[in-house]
Formats: structure tokens, sequence, C-alpha cells
């Protein structure tokens, strides 16, 4: 079984903070790595993408990716209320074109004003 | 910005009774899918859709399940004879050849 694992949280951080996500899969030959924001009752939203090891850095967010570690990480710098949703992670299983992604459970962001 | 999109956005219906739902993917996308996801659980990968047939399916999409791309632009779902646990929300989305977009959604109620 292909599992993705977050912590559920919440995580809570005060605004202006950096919020650090955590991920971890079990699957070494996973490909390709998202993190996604959802909104309660809402859609995911596409927020980073990251296929090889090391740090991707967009806007106030960053991704990190070890593979031998199998872990990835989403840090977001100057939280802001807003940022406050549901974050997942999730892993592709593919390496042809399409995407068959694992997602984990999310992680819960709280940004306290 | 381009965007795919889901109709209805919500659906009532009765057990054993037929529903489709319908998408548009984004129009220069080649990889079409869907995925649900049950009230508190998580997104669950259903099924991919390429070239005009199936080329993946999860253990959840068994023979109550179908998908069409019926035109050009529209790609459905049809659960043939729904069941109490197909209530969840289910969510279209397409890729060109890498980051997946995902529509707004439909829920599904099943009475």
């Amino acid at each position: 079984q292909k599992e993705v694992e977050q912590n559920s949280g919440p995580l809570s951080v005060p605004e202006g903070a950096i919020a650090s996500l955590n991920c971890t899969y079990s699957d070494r030959v996973s490909q390709s790595f998202f993190w996604y924001r959802q909104y309660s009752g809402k859609s995911p939203e596409l927020i980073m993408s990251i296929y090889s090891n090391g740090d991707k850095e967009d806007g106030r967010f960053t991704a990190q990716l070890n593979k031998a570690s199998q872990y990835v990480s989403l840090l977001i710098r100057d939280s802001q209320p807003s940022d406050s949703a549901t974050y997942l992670c999730a892993v592709n299983l593919m390496n042809t074109g399409f995407q068959k992604l694992v997602f984990g459970t999310g992680t819960r962001l709280l940004v306290s004003p | 910005e381009p965007e795919v999109t889901q109709t209805p956005s919500h659906q009532v219906t009765q057990m054993g009774q037929e529903v489709i739902l319908r998408c548009v993917p984004i129009s220069n996308h080649l990889y079409f899918y869907w995925y649900r996801q049950i009230l508190g659980q998580k997104v669950e990968f259903l099924v991919s859709f390429y070239n005009n047939e199936i080329s993946e399916k999860s253990e959840i999409f068994d023979d109550q399940f179908s998908v069409e791309r019926p035109d050009g632009s529209n790609f459905t779902l049809k659960i043939r004879s729904t069941k109490l646990e197909d209530s969840a929300m289910y969510f279209c989305a397409s890729s060109l050849n890498g980051e997946l977009f995902f529509g707004e959604g439909s829920r599904l109620t099943v009475l």
C-alpha cells in the first residue's frame, strides 16, 4: 500500500512567522511531489511542485525534497491569516505523462492575526 | 486563467439512481482524471483518461463507474446505481504533462 503521511495538526503559527509542513512517503519510486492548499469545502489548489532533491522557492513558499529520506516539506514565510487552510501533500506514483496522485490526509494550518 | 469547470456543483439523488457528473477540462490538456473525497477523508484517485481511453483506474472504480469523452470538450463520470457510500465530493482534473489542476468539485449526496 502506497502511503503518504502528514501530521493532521492543527499547526498554529502567529502572523508573520514561518510555517513548516512535513510529509513522508513510502514508495521509493515516486517521481514527482506536489503541495496543494485546500480551503474548507473547496477543491485542492496547486501551490508547488518539486521533482528533484533540494529546495525550490516560489514567492513565500519553499518546497524541500529529500528522496533518500523519502521526505518532502513546505515552508511558508511571513504567514498570513489567509494562509489558514489544509495543506495536502501528494505524490505521483507514475513516471509516464499522466499523474496518479496519492494524497496525504493534510495538515491544517491556522495563522492567527 | 484557464480552469476546469464542473457541473452540477451539488446533486442529491436516491440510492440506486444513475448520476452523471460533467467536466470541461482545460482546453489544451491531454490527460483527464476523476478523484473523489469523502467528507473528512483523503482525496482518492478514481480514474485517468488519455487518448480516448482509460489509462489507469483504482479499485474504487468498479463496474458501477464509467467515464466518457463524448465530444471535444466534455468529460463525464457516470455512476450507474448509486450507493450511500458514493456520497462524496467528486473532483475532475486535467493536466498537460505534469501538474494537475482541479475543478471546483461536484458534491454528490446519496439518500
